[in-house]
C-alpha cells in the first residue's frame, strides 16, 4: 500500500461545485502539502500545514482551502470550482528535519467543465 | 525570490545516448538539492540528493548529479540512456533556514527513442 494515499484519483465536475481532495499517511510525518501540477509550469505549493493547528498559505492558494483533521489527514477543497483549477493535484509528506525531502501521493487529476 | 531554472523543456534522445539536464537556482546560501522524476502517469518519485559533503551524488538507475556551488547548478546526467527513462523530471531546491519548502524548477520532459 502506498504511504501517502489520494482520493478520488479522478474526478470530472463541472463549474460552480465544491470539489474535495483528500489525502492520508502513514509516514508519521507532521507536514503535509498539497501542491498544483500544471504543463510547462511544474509544481507550485498551493497550501502547507506542520502540525494538526498549522496552516500555511503557499505560492497559490486563492481559490483553495485545506483541513488538517489529524496528523495524518489533508484535505484541500475548491468552495466553487472554476475551468482554470483543472490540473494534477499532488499531496506530500515531510518530516521536521527542514531537509525539504518530500513524499509524494500517486496525484489526483481534477477536470472542471 | 528564490527561484529555480531548468534549461530545457524537452530534450529528445536516440537510447544509448548520453543525458545531461540543466538545473540552476538563483540563492547564494546554503542549500539541499533534488531531482524528482515522473514517470508517464506516475507520481514524483526520489531520484538523488544532495545535503552536504561529495558534490558528486548517484541515484537510482544511474543518474548521477554534480553540484557546482560556484555556478549555482546541480546538473543531472546518465552515462547511456534507456527507453524506460522516458519521464519528466523535476530539479527542486530547499533554502536553509526556509522551513524546509521546495521550491521546484518547471521540469524537463525527456523522451527516448527505441
Amino acid at each position: 500500500d502506498a504511504d501517502v494515499t489520494q482520493t478520488p484519483r479522478n474526478r470530472i465536475t463541472k463549474t460552480g461545485k465544491r470539489i474535495m481532495l483528500e489525502c492520508s499517511q502513514t509516514k508519521g510525518h507532521d507536514r503535509m502539502y498539497w501542491y498544483r501540477q500544471d504543463p510547462g509550469l511544474g509544481l507550485r505549493l498551493i497550501y502547507y500545514s506542520f502540525d494538526v493547528k498549522d496552516i500555511n498559505k503557499g505560492e497559490i492558494s486563492d481559490g483553495y482551502s485545506v483541513s488538517r483533521q489529524a496528523q495524518a489527514k489533508f484535505s484541500l477543497s475548491l468552495e466553487s470550482a472554476i475551468p482554470n483549477q483543472t490540473a494534477l493535484y499532488f499531496c506530500a509528506t515531510s518530516d521536521s528535519t527542514n531537509t525539504g525531502e518530500l513524499f509524494f501521493g500517486e496525484g489526483s487529476r481534477l477536470t472542471v467543465l | 525570490a528564490q527561484s529555480v531554472s531548468q534549461h530545457n523543456h524537452h530534450v529528445i534522445l536516440s537510447e544509448a545516448a548520453s543525458l545531461e539536464l540543466g538545473c540552476n537556482y538563483s540563492y547564494g546560501g546554503t542549500v539541499n538539492l533534488f531531482w524528482y522524476v515522473q514517470y508517464p502517469g506516475q507520481h514524483l518519485q526520489l531520484l538523488l540528493k544532495y545535503f552536504s559533503g561529495d558534490p558528486l551524488v548517484k541515484g537510482i538507475k544511474g543518474f548521477e548529479a554534480e553540484f557546482i556551488k560556484s555556478k549555482f547548478s546541480f546538473n543531472l546526467r546518465k552515462p547511456s540512456v534507456q527507453w524506460s527513462d522516458t519521464a519528466e523530471y523535476f530539479c527542486a531546491v530547499n533554502v536553509w533556514g526556509s522551513q524546509g519548502n521546495l521550491i521546484f524548477g518547471k521540469g524537463t520532459k525527456l523522451s527516448v527513442k527505441p
